[in-house]
C-alpha cells in the first residue's frame, strides 16, 4: 500500500511568484487536508477537499486555493508568493472527512 | 480561536526513563491525535483516541483520552535513543496541532 506522497521535495522562489505544490492521497483515501508548518511551529490548518470540492477551510487568504482530482490526488497552488509564506507544505489524506489522517513527508518551500 | 496548549515545550532526559507529555484545550474534541516529527519530515501518527476516558497503548506508548473531551496525555516508557524528536498532539476533524514538546534522549 502506497501512502502520501508530495512533489517537490524543495522549492525556491521569488516574491510575487506563484507555487504550485502536489499531493498524492493513500490508497482508498477520499479526502485531503494541507497544512502550512513554519519553522518550530506546530501544522497550520489551510483546506480540506473531499470528492473534489472544498470541505473546510482555515485562516488564510484567497491566494491560497487548491484542487482535488477524481483520482483524489491534489494541488496546492499559492499566487502573489510573500516572504511569510516560506514553510514546510504538509499534504494528509484520510479515509473520509474527520478520520484518521496520514501526513506525507511535506514540501520545504522557501521564498526570498 | 481554538487552540491546544501543549507541554513541556522540550524535555531532556537520560536513556531508559519514562516520559510524560500533555495537551489541553478550551474546547471540546471528539477526537484527539499524537503524532512523531523528525527533522525535515512529515508527521508520523503514534496514536489516535476516539473516546472519552480511552487508554490506547502502542508498545511502550501510552496515550489517554480526557474524560472531559479537553485534554490527553502520551507515555513514552523506557526511552531509547530513537524517541528523539518532536512529539505534537492534534485534535478536531480538521486538525488543531499543539506547540509540540522536543525530547532528546542521552544515551
Amino acid at each position: 500500500e502506497t501512502g502520501v506522497t508530495q512533489s517537490p521535495t524543495h522549492l525556491i522562489k521569488t516574491r510575487g511568484q506563484q507555487v504550485t505544490l502536489r499531493c498524492s492521497s493513500q490508497s482508498g483515501h477520499n479526502t485531503v487536508s494541507w497544512y502550512q508548518q513554519a519553522l518550530g511551529q506546530g501544522p497550520q490548518f489551510i483546506f480540506q477537499y473531499y470528492r473534489e470540492e472544498e470541505n473546510g477551510r482555515g485562516n488564510f487568504p484567497p491566494r491560497f486555493s487548491g484542487l482535488q482530482f477524481p483520482n483524489y490526488s491534489s494541488e496546492l497552488n499559492v499566487n502573489a508568493l510573500e516572504l511569510d509564506d516560506s514553510a514546510l507544505y504538509l499534504c494528509a489524506s484520510s479515509p473520509f472527512p474527520s478520520e484518521t489522517q496520514y501526513f506525507g513527508p511535506g514540501t520545504r518551500l522557501l521564498v526570498l | 480561536g481554538q487552540q491546544l496548549n501543549q507541554s513541556p515545550q522540550s524535555m531532556f532526559i537520560q536513556e531508559g526513563e519514562d516520559v510524560s507529555m500533555n495537551c489541553t484545550s478550551s474546547s471540546i474534541f471528539n477526537t484527539w491525535l499524537w503524532y512523531k516529527q523528525d527533522p525535515g519530515e512529515g508527521p508520523v501518527l503514534l496514536i489516535a483516541l476516539y473516546k472519552a476516558g480511552e487508554l490506547t497503548s502502542n508498545g511502550r506508548l501510552t496515550a489517554q483520552f480526557g474524560i472531559t473531551r479537553k485534554d490527553s496525555f502520551l507515555n513514552i516508557s523506557a526511552s531509547i535513543p530513537s524517541d528523539v524528536g518532536i512529539y505534537f498532539c492534534a485534535a478536531g476533524g480538521k486538525l488543531i496541532f499543539g506547540q509540540g514538546t522536543e525530547l532528546s534522549v542521552k544515551p
